[in-house]
């Protein structure tokens, strides 16, 4: 089955240690997205590739940062976690031309856990 | 920019129907979507409404109203595993080249028997 793919499921990290996150998708989608999810909110969209074009929001820190090698590969890189940064990160795909133009097709999430 | 106000949690028993109310503020409009979300797991998508009226798919529909700025999904037939928390989205109207979502404050639905 087309899917999106998240490794590690869970993933503990000290505090300032760099640590990075990965998803994979078979879905052959154009747009890729990194979202932070806390614990009872919405989820927060922190940046996403349209191809190989890179958009950043603006509230995003600079301690987050991400890569993609591929049309199928996307990583997440936290440079020095903090405290505040322990959360679920979600990876989401979408492509024009979907008969619902909203949908997007999420991972199953990586949560980090900063020690 | 965008602003969606949900309800924070909603409670319901087994069987019965409950609605989830999404009011939204936005200088441009390109459509109201659904998505569910279980503890633990990924947001899924549940339905898109662009124009006026309802949509329905099995024992969920949604509804919007454009005028109003307002939307809602309908469960129907509740069952335990609805629990979970729902949230609207409506699509960033600075950017219309793809899907970029902003979403919802987001509502617990707890279902009990």
């Amino acid at each position: 089955d087309a899917m999106v793919i998240q490794n590690p499921r869970y993933q503990v990290t000290q505090f300032g240690k760099p640590v990075t996150l990965s998803c994979s998708q078979t879905l052959n989608h154009n747009v890729m997205y990194w979202y932070q999810q806390k614990s009872s909110q919405a989820p927060k969209l922190l940046f996403h590739y349209y191809d190989k074009d890179f958009n950043n929001e603006a509230d995003t820190p600079d301690n987050f940062q991400s890569r993609r090698p591929n049309t199928s590969f996307c990583f997440l890189d936290i440079r020095s976690p903090g405290l505040g940064d322990a959360a679920m990160y979600l990876c989401a795909t979408s492509t024009m031309g979907l008969a619902a133009p909203n949908e997007q097709f999420f991972g199953p999430g990586t949560r980090l856990t900063v020690l | 920019g965008q602003s969606l106000e949900q309800p924070s949690e909603v409670t319901a028993v087994e069987g019965a129907i409950v609605q989830i109310n999404c009011t939204y503020q936005t200088s441009g409009f390109y459509g109201l979507s659904w998505y569910q979300q279980h503890d633990g797991g990924a947001p899924t998508f549940l339905s898109y409404n662009a124009l006026d009226g309802l949509e329905e798919t099995g024992r969920f529909s949604s509804f919007l109203s454009r005028s109003d700025s307002y939307g809602y999904l309908l469960l129907q037939e509740l069952q335990m595993k609805d629990s979970a928390s729902y949230f609207c989205a409506v699509r960033d109207e600075k950017n219309t080249g793809f899907q970029k979502l902003v979403f919802g404050t987001g509502t617990r639905l707890l279902v009990s028997p």
